[in-house]
């Protein structure tokens, strides 16, 4: 079974500096994908980033960019010049690759705050 | 563009009643279906996926029930209400693909329903 693991509950940081959160994951797979999702306190769930396991480069979204480990099976999300607007709860998740549903498995969540 | 629409976004139930939540997509066919519980303080855990009407696959051992009627509608159901059922219940919605690969169609989810035991 996959799992997946974030280990800081809770974060802060400057407005316009950086900050690294951290995910690993447990899993037999070679096929699968890996996600951020954002939960600001509106509570709607949004997607951040997407990291095929199959590449290599890591993926970027403006300010959002992961660090993706396979072989240490982590997927840390740096966020470049936080923003207010970037106070939320962040998941990560996984999915299985080819014949799989699309089911999401989630982290415990982080919850950052940005301050001014 | 797809839209998809949760209701009601507050529930106050009495232990032992019963339970309805509503999720429709629009301007898609043959979603797969999901719903989500979320705990304070915790993660999303899965409870209910669905990749056609009438399909239900349920994820874990639980006092709710899901049905899919129609093609874009999700129900959440419960008959009597448990104090642990307390929690916020998302649905989202997914892209189903010929080729069985769904890491390109990422989950879109619904802005929640939170439901409160008294």
């Amino acid at each position: 079974a996959q799992t997946v693991t974030q280990s800081q509950p809770e974060m802060s940081v400057q407005e316009a500096e950086t900050v690294t959160l951290s995910c690993t994951y447990d899993t037999s797979e070679s096929n699968y994908y890996l996600f951020w999702y954002k939960q600001p306190p509106s509570r709607q769930m949004i997607l951040v980033i997407r990291q095929e396991a199959y590449k290599q480069q890591n993926a970027t979204e403006n300010r959002f960019s992961v660090n993706f480990q396979k072989a240490a099976k982590s997927f840390s999300l740096k966020i470049s010049d936080s923003q207010l607007g970037d106070t939320a709860m962040y998941f990560c998740a996984f999915m299985k690759g080819r014949g799989n549903t699309g089911k999401l498995i989630f982290g415990q969540g982080t919850t950052l705050q940005v301050k001014p | 563009s797809q839209t998809i629409h949760q209701w009601p976004a507050t529930l106050v139930q009495p232990v032992g009643s019963p339970l309805s939540l509503e999720c429709t997509v629009e301007g898609t066919s043959n979603p797969n279906l999901y719903w989500y519980r979320q705990a304070a303080g915790r993660g999303l855990q899965l409870l209910f996926y669905s990749v056609g009407i009438g399909q239900i696959s349920s994820e874990v051992p639980q006092n709710l029930s899901a049905s899919r009627p129609q093609d874009r509608q999700f129900i959440l159901s419960s008959k009597k209400l448990l104090l642990s059922d307390s929690g916020f219940y998302l649905c989202a919605w997914s892209v189903s693909t010929l080729m069985g690969t769904y890491g390109n169609q990422p989950q879109h989810f619904g802005d929640g329903t939170r439901l409160s035991i008294l």
